[in-house]
């Protein structure tokens, strides 16, 4: 079965850099992008980017473009991301999410179908 | 960017009731949206993608309709697992978004 299993919490100070992991099982690992998506303290999902494991390319959203980065390593079939400068504002918990192509008609539309159990990441001095 | 506005951003409901969230965009999305549900401390679980196609293992009361700029999402009949918080997302393009989040509560 499909599991996205993430790294564990994590508590940074101002202006440190944070990697979180999610490892992937149960798939092809090359054949499924993945996005990053945070949600801050009882507030709504945030989309932060999306990295193709197949090649490794990569699109962040722009509020996030210069600070995060995302890789792959297809060997343990394991995404990254790492958010830098982190400020109180980045305290979140940040989801790794598989994205599932569903195409018909000429059309490919897009949903994230399984999820990691989250990764909370505080940032305080 | 394109903004999705989720309309109620809190819902309070009755076991049986039929329930619709609304989600709009601010530019026309064709059919790229999708709708998830969330609980407390849990991962988002989707419910609806494609905007009206319903996911394995998703009951049937949940439904999604809309293409272009409106689209809905609607519980028939309102279960006591379904108290939680949904949020619709596009996909429109390589900026995906979601809307701020419906809170359906038990009245």
């Amino acid at each position: 079965q499909v599991q996205l299993v993430q790294s564990g919490a994590e508590v940074k100070k101002p202006g440190a850099s944070v990697k979180v992991s999610c490892k992937a099982s149960g798939y092809t690992f090359t054949s499924y992008y993945m996005h990053w998506v945070r949600q801050a303290p009882g507030q709504g999902l945030e989309w932060m980017g999306i990295i193709n494991p197949s090649g490794g390319s990569t699109s962040y959203a722009q509020k996030f473009q210069g600070r995060v980065t995302m890789t792959r390593d297809t060997s343990t079939s394991t995404v990254y991301m790492e958010l830098s400068s982190l400020r109180s504002e980045d305290t979140a918990v940040y989801y790794c999410a598989r994205d599932d192509p569903y195409c018909s008609g000429g059309s490919c539309y897009l949903s994230n179908d399984y999820w990691g159990q989250g990764t909370l990441v505080t940032v305080s001095s | 960017d394109i903004q999705l506005t989720q309309s109620p951003s809190f819902l309070s409901a009755s076991v049986g009731d039929r329930v619709t969230i609304t989600c709009r965009a601010s530019q026309g999305i064709s059919s790229y949206l999708a709708w998830y549900q969330q609980k407390p401390g849990k991962a988002p679980k989707l419910l609806i993608y494609a905007a009206s196609t319903l996911q394995s293992g998703v009951p049937s009361r949940f439904s999604g309709s809309g293409s272009g700029t409106e689209f809905t999402l609607t519980i028939s009949s309102l279960q006591p697992e379904d108290f939680a918080t949904y949020y619709c997302q596009q996909l429109n393009s390589y900026s995906w978004t979601f809307g701020q989040g419906t809170k359906v509560e038990i009245k």
